[in-house]
């Protein structure tokens, strides 16, 4: 059974600060991938990346940047100078490979960022 | 206009009655899905569709039925609501077997409450 883990529910930062929201992920296939999705307050859910199993590159897009760890199976996400703006529910998500058929998500349980100004 | 539309937005209703919530979208997607978020749960997977004759249950089917009338909409049911299925519900889309693995979009949720 795959399973995701957000062990942190709730995360309060001060704005301009860096945070980093941490994903552990159990899976049995080799080939997965793992997803962020975050939710603002309105309450949309937003892609923000996928990652698959082969590459392990540090992947980074402006601010947002996302750490892939096999060995600890980790998949932690950091906002660098956060903002109000960041301010939402971090959801971290799998998909398994070749047992899983097709793109069903396992998702964690979620992750409230409050960025204060 | 969203590409995943989901109606209605909020829906307030009493034990027992039947609700349907539907979802349509123009993303040209194969596979569509139904979503239930509880709070510290994250979201879990109720039924899934990968085409129009294809239905499958997920984690939490139990008290929900689905009808995927076209390849743009695909509707869950509670037959008989009950106060625990008080919920924000999500329908999500993704392209087909040929690019598994795309992310999955979603709908902006119903929030469905049952007194």
């Amino acid at each position: 059974a795959q399973k995701v883990t957000q062990a942190q529910t709730e995360i309060s930062v001060v704005e301009k600060e860096d945070v980093t929201l941490d994903c552990v992920y159990e899976t049995r296939d080799t080939t997965y991938y793992l997803f962020w999705y975050k939710q603002p307050p309105s309450g949309e859910l937003v892609f923000l990346i996928r990652r698959n199993s082969f590459d392990e590159q540090n992947e980074i897009s402006g601010r947002y940047s996302w750490n892939f760890q096999k060995s600890t199976s980790s998949f932690n996400f950091t906002i660098t100078a956060s903002q109000v703006v960041d301010s939402a529910v971090y959801f971290c998500a799998l998909s398994g490979g070749l047992n899983n058929a097709g793109n069903m998500l396992t998702f964690g349980g979620g992750t409230r960022l409050m960025v204060k100004p | 206009d969203a590409d995943v539309t989901q109606t209605p937005r909020n829906r307030i209703t009493k034990t027992g009655k039947r609700i349907m919530l539907e979802c349509s979208q123009t993303k040209g997607h194969d596979r569509m899905y139904w979503y239930r978020q509880d709070p510290g749960l994250g979201l879990r997977l109720i039924y899934y569709s990968f085409d129009v004759k294809d239905i499958n249950k997920g984690e939490i089917s139990d008290g929900y039925s689905v009808s995927r009338q076209a390849q743009a909409k695909f509707s869950l049911s509670l037959e008989s609501a009950i106060p625990n299925q008080t919920a924000l519900y999500f329908c999500a889309t993704s392209a087909a077997a040929g690019v598994r693995n795309q992310p999955q979009h979603f709908g902006d949720g119903t929030r469905l409450s049952i007194l």
